[in-house]
């Protein structure tokens, strides 16, 4: 099992480019997430989804889009990057029943390193 | 408005010390209290986490100590080594308005000095 993985590990932008951030587990999750997470902010949730097809908005949605087509995939896009999207972005996913046991653990990706300038 | 407020922000302990470090939340509708733990490079990985109902939880070297009259939570490593050299997180979730919607303090950065 992978796990989470996340493509790219690394990505520098200019100021008003876009990109697609992937998220793939095989652990058969129904829920994913994504986070950014910034010096002395811990981590913020941007976009969530609770199955195929569904997505819901998070703490910080602001400039970013997600689609979730496969059970398996979640993507996160930037259509307009601007430097306040510098950070670094993590893709976690859990199961869907909070009651069973570890129900509610978040698995988490190794992260993506985006720099727009 | 940060609801799970988490101190210290940084940490140094000699080996074999004890590591505590505290968070305090305000929603009554939290009901699930994990931490996580983050070495550099790497995504967080759940390290051990409690429910309302206990007062403590404990896994080896690390406790959960809950109260719940004063919505305070802390994480204890207890003999802490080089090796718990990391980032700690504490975090919570409600019981309704979406399990999902896990909040997360700022971080703890924990260095264990031989």
């Amino acid at each position: 099992n992978a796990g989470v993985t996340q493509t790219p590990k690394f990505r520098v932008l200019k100021t008003g480019q876009s990109m697609t951030l992937l998220c793939a587990q095989d652990m058969n999750h129904e829920y994913m997430y994504w986070y950014r997470q910034d010096p002395g902010m811990g981590l913020r949730l941007i976009h969530y989804s609770v199955g195929e097809g569904t997505t819901a908005k998070g703490e910080v949605p602001d400039g970013y889009n997600v689609s979730r087509l496969k059970k398996q995939n979640f993507l996160l896009g930037l259509e307009s990057a601007a430097p306040s999207q510098t950070s670094v972005y993590f893709c976690a996913s859990s199961l869907s029943d909070s009651q069973l046991a570890g129900g509610r653990k978040q698995f988490f990706g190794p992260g993506t390193r985006l720099t727009v300038l | 408005q940060q609801q799970v407020k988490q101190s210290p922000q940084s940490l140094i302990v000699q080996k074999g010390g004890i590591s505590i470090i505290n968070c305090a939340y305000e929603n009554t509708a939290f009901d699930y209290f994990p931490w996580y733990q983050q070495f550099p490079g790497k995504g967080p990985a759940l390290l051990i986490a409690i429910r309302p109902d206990v007062s403590e939880k404990k896994e080896g070297r690390f406790t959960i100590s809950f109260n719940k009259s004063a919505k305070q939570f802390s994480l204890h490593i207890m003999d802490s080594q080089p090796g718990d050299s990391a980032t700690y997180f504490c975090a919570a979730s409600p019981n309704s308005g979406g399990y999902q919607k896990v909040t997360f303090g700022i971080g703890t950065k924990l260095q264990v000095i031989p």
